[in-house]
C-alpha cells in the first residue's frame, strides 16, 4: 500500500536560513507527488508537483523539490525562508491516473520561523 | 483543472445530531473522496465514492457514522452521524483527474460539535 513518510514533525529555522523538508514515499507505481501547504485556519495550498521529466521542479513562492527515484524521496527545499512561511507542510503521494486513486498524504512537518 | 464547491463552509453542531456536507463539481468525475483533518493532524481517507455504487470506507470508518451519496457524477454528499466532539474536524473533498490535473479539493468544512 502507498504511504508517506515526513520524518520531522516540527522543524524551527531562523528567518533567511535555508529550509529541506524530507519525505520519503512508498508506491507500488510510478508515483505523482505534491508538496501542500497549510497556514493555521487555512486550507491547502498546491506548492509543487512532480510526475516526470526533470527531477528538480520549481513551485510557488520560490519553493522547489527534487525527486531522487533511488532513494524514494521528494524533498522540498527553500535557500532562504521568510517569517510568512510558516506553517503545516504535507507531502502526499497519487497516481497519474488520478480519477481513480486518492491521494495519500504524509502526517505533515510544522515550520516555525524565528527572526 | 475541476472547480469544486462546497458546503457548508463551517458548522456549530450540537452531539447527537447529524450534519451533511456537500460537493459540488463543475465538470464529470469517476471518484470522489472525503477527507477528514482533525485538528493538529494530517488528512486521513474517509472513503471513495464511485457514482452508482456503494462507497469504499478505509479501514476505522464506517458507512453509519458517515454515509455517502453519489447521486451524479458531478454530486456528492458526506453526512456526519449522530456527532460527539471527537467529530470536530475538517471535511473535505477531492477529485482526481488524469495527467497534469492533479487533484482539486473543495475549500473545506469546518465542524465545530458542542
Amino acid at each position: 500500500a502507498q504511504s508517506v513518510t515526513q520524518p520531522d514533525i516540527h522543524i524551527t529555522v531562523s528567518e533567511g536560513a535555508s529550509l529541506e523538508l524530507r519525505c520519503n514515499y512508498s508506491y507500488g507505481a510510478t508515483p505523482y507527488l505534491f508538496w501542500y501547504v497549510q497556514s493555521p485556519g487555512q486550507g491547502l495550498q498546491l506548492l509543487l508537483k512532480y510526475f516526470s521529466g526533470d527531477t528538480l521542479v520549481q513551485g510557488i513562492k520560490g519553493f522547489e523539490a527534487e525527486f531522487k527515484r533511488s532513494q524514494s524521496s521528494f524533498n522540498l527545499r527553500k535557500p532562504s525562508v521568510h517569517w510568512s512561511d510558516a506553517a503545516e507542510y504535507f507531502c502526499a503521494v497519487g497516481s497519474w491516473n488520478s480519477g481513480n486513486t486518492p491521494l495519500v498524504f504524509g502526517k505533515g512537518t510544522r515550520l516555525s520561523v524565528i527572526a | 483543472s475541476a472547480v469544486i464547491s462546497q458546503k457548508p463552509s463551517r458548522d456549530i453542531c450540537q452531539r447527537g445530531t447529524s450534519l451533511t456536507i456537500q460537493c459540488q463539481v463543475d465538470s464529470q468525475v469517476t471518484m470522489m473522496f472525503w477527507y477528514r483533518q482533525q485538528p493538529g493532524q494530517s488528512l486521513t481517507l474517509i472513503a471513495t465514492a464511485n457514482q452508482g455504487s456503494e462507497a469504499t470506507y478505509e479501514s476505522g470508518f464506517v458507512i453509519d457514522k458517515f454515509p455517502i451519496s453519489r447521486p451524479n457524477l458531478t454530486f456528492s454528499t458526506l453526512t456526519v452521524s449522530n456527532m460527539s466532539p471527537e467529530d470536530s474536524s475538517i471535511y473535505l473533498c477531492s477529485v482526481g483527474e488524469a495527467g497534469a490535473g492533479g487533484y482539486t479539493f473543495g475549500s473545506g468544512t469546518r465542524l465545530t460539535v458542542v
